[in-house]
């Protein structure tokens, strides 16, 4: 079955880095994403992982997965108060085009 | 990538209305999906949208309370039908461009 799972809230002070966690269930997984959404607003692609790699690196994010125990992370390095949002991360699995959506994590960033 | 857009970017509506959002995208596109995220909630899938035949919907969702339209590749339209204070949520509309899914800025609908 497709559950996929998050922490609800993260708190970190700026300049730190923030680790968002997700577990899912479904190992026929080919790819995973990780979205922003601020307030108001849509749904904004960060990034996304293959599921044969276990880490890629963009800027100041870095995705971690692990297949084996399908944990998937986002960690943020020198966390902004414009990080401040909910991050989603999501699977696709099966052979069609169909995301499977994590519960959030809400990211706030202190000063 | 793909630009999205979608009308109404929010609308209040009077319970047992019906409200048609459209979806724009810059460029042609195979496939068009309709999301629904609940307050506080995360996103589900509604439907897929299939250009030249009907749509395909998810378990819980039927086309009588979201008839969907895919005219060609670059346009679709989702109708929430006799709508009720529970439908109260937003709708986004999403492509799919090779491996990677995007997202409209979402229709916020409050039914009251």
């Amino acid at each position: 079955g497709e559950d996929v799972e998050q922490s609800l809230f993260l708190s970190v002070r700026e300049g730190d880095s923030s680790v968002i966690n997700c577990t899912y269930t479904d190992s026929s997984s080919t790819y995973l994403y990780w979205y922003k959404q601020e307030p108001g607003a849509g749904l904004q692609l960060l990034t996304y992982i293959f599921s044969n790699m276990d880490m890629k690196q963009d800027q100041r994010l870095t995705v971690l997965l692990n297949k084996k125990d399908k944990h998937l992370s986002l960690r943020i390095a020198d966390t902004q108060t414009g990080d401040s949002a909910i991050y989603f991360c999501a699977e696709k699995t099966g052979g069609g085009n169909k995301l499977t959506f994590g519960t959030g994590t809400q990211l706030k960033v202190e000063l | 990538s793909a630009v999205i857009s979608q009308k109404p970017s929010r609308d209040i509506c009077q319970r047992g209305t019906s409200l048609t959002i459209q979806c724009q995208v810059d460029s042609q596109v195979t496939m068009m999906f309709w999301y629904r995220q609940q307050p506080g909630q995360s996103l589900t899938l509604i439907a897929t949208a299939n250009q030249g035949s009907e749509a395909t919907y998810e378990s819980g969702f039927v086309i009588d309370k979201f008839p969907i339209s895919r005219p060609n590749l670059t346009f679709s339209t989702l109708t929430v039908s006799n709508m009720s204070p529970e439908d109260s949520s937003i709708y986004l509309c999403s492509v799919s461009v090779d491996e990677t899914q995007y997202f409209g800025p979402g229709t916020r609908l409050l039914v009251l």
